[in-house]
């Protein structure tokens, strides 16, 4: 079965800042997709990024970018320039055919 | 667009009661449907998850049950409610395709006293 880990279950980071958050995923299947999502605190799941698996190069959105390791199954995700808002749990998604599974989650505090 | 709605917000329910929770998706066809519970401060259990009509998948058989009667409706069911499955369910459709991400519903904050 595959599984998601986030091994950091709070962060911390100044307003301005730049912030790197863990994930790794266990896998035998060679196409797939990953995610990552942010729940602020209304608690609604607000897609942040997209990886596919098959693509070497980096997804990038705005402030957002992710840094994909395939080999190490690595999945991180690097927000710059931290506002107030980012600050939500984030989690980190691995999609296959059929479903999604979702690791624990990363609760980010932004520091004024 | 596509909306999807989900209810009701909040639910409190003695132990030993039934439950239903339901979910529609308008403005698609032939969406994929997945339940998904997280237990306090947790991440996201997937529960169920379904492709088609009638062909529900189940990840947590416990004593929670899904159906989907219509291609656009998930149903989430219990006969004998639990004090363990008081918790934040939500409700998710994509577009077939393992490539497709999921718009989750608002959830419903259900307590089992």
């Amino acid at each position: 079965a595959q599984t998601v880990t986030q091994s950091q279950p709070e962060m911390s980071v100044q307003e301005a800042e730049t912030v790197t958050l863990s994930c790794t995923y266990d896998t035998s299947e060679s196409d797939y997709y990953l995610f990552w999502y942010k729940q602020p605190p209304s608690r609604q799941m607000i897609l942040v990024i997209r990886q596919e698996a098959y693509k070497q190069q980096n997804a990038t959105e705005n402030r957002f970018s992710v840094n994909f390791q395939k080999a190490a199954k690595s999945f991180s995700l690097k927000i710059s320039d931290s506002q107030l808002g980012d600050a939500a749990m984030y989690f980190c998604a691995y999609r296959r055919v059929g479903d999604m599974r979702f690791g624990a989650g990363t609760r980010l505090t932004v520091k004024p | 667009s596509q909306t999807i709605h989900q209810w009701p917000a909040t639910l409190v329910q003695p132990v030993g009661s039934p439950l239903s929770l339901e979910c529609t998706v308008e403005g698609t066809s032939n969406p994929n449907l997945y339940w998904y519970r997280q237990a306090a401060g947790r991440g996201l259990q997937l529960l169920f998850y379904s492709v088609g009509i009638g062909q529900i998948s189940s990840e947590v058989p416990q004593n929670l049950s899904a159906s989907r009667p219509q291609d656009r409706q998930f149903i989430l069911s219990s006969k004998k409610l639990l004090l363990s499955d008081s918790g934040f369910y939500l409700c998710a459709w994509s577009l077939q395709g393992n490539n497709e991400k999921l718009f989750f519903g608002s959830g419903t904050q259900l307590s089992v006293l």
